[in-house]
């Protein structure tokens, strides 16, 4: 079974501060999505990496795949009270079929 | 704005009862997919359609009943279901083929309880 482990589980920290989530596996991925979701709405798609080494970044965020494309981090740079939320990665393993990490819940308090 | 719709939004049933979830998309995706989410949890995939044909059901218990009317409409029959299926059931589209295939256009959910 293919396991993506993504951590830490709940991260609460003040605005302005840093913060970096992790998502690890033993297996290869075809690509890498980070979704964020709020409460009582569907998860959004904020980018998908794809090259081994590649960097990615969406104003203050910044994505990294892995370079064996087995782990991917996101990080986030001052965050801010907008950024809270759950944090969900997810490996392509083939057209229809991703592999989730269990979240990350942030929390960025004023 | 989301640009999958989901209705209802909210769904109250009983053990006896028959309903349905539905879900359109106008933005030409040929894969419609239902998730079903507890809380604090990822989502859990259940069907996958690919050009309106069921390609993926994942041991999903038969009072699930997925139907894909046409390639913008994806429907979840429900019939004698348990509180343990109260859960927030999300669908999503995406493209196929190698651009960009995989990546999930979700809905905003609907939230489903089972007393």
């Amino acid at each position: 079974t293919q396991l993506l482990e993504q951590s830490p589980q709940f991260l609460s920290i003040q605005e302005g501060e840093n913060l970096t989530v992790y998502c690890n596996s033993s297996s290869v991925f075809s690509s890498l999505q980070w979704y964020r979701q709020e409460p009582g709405e569907g998860p959004v798609l904020l980018v998908t990496v794809v090259t081994g080494g590649e960097v990615k970044k969406l104003k203050r965020l910044t994505f990294q795949f892995g370079d064996a494309r087995k782990d991917s981090s996101l990080h986030i740079t001052a965050a801010q009270p907008g950024d809270t939320g759950l944090y969900l990665c997810a490996g392509g393993r083939s057209n229809y079929q991703l592999i989730w990490g269990a979240g990350t819940k942030l929390i960025i308090k004023p | 704005d989301t640009e999958v719709t989901q209705t209802p939004k909210h769904l109250v049933m009983g053990m006896t009862n028959k309903k349905s979830l539905k879900c359109e998309q106008h933005m030409g995706h040929r894969a419609m997919y239902w998730y079903k989410q507890k809380a604090k949890k990822p989502p859990e995939l259940m069907f996958v359609y690919s050009y309106e044909k069921l390609s993926i059901n994942e041991s999903v218990p038969s009072r699930f009943s997925p139907e894909c009317p046409n390639s913008s409409l994806l429907n979840l029959h429900l019939h004698a279901l348990q509180p343990e299926d109260s859960a927030l059931y999300l669908c999503a589209s995406s493209r196929l083929g190698t651009k960009g295939a995989g990546e999930l256009f979700f809905g905003e959910g609907s939230r489903l309880t089972v007393l």
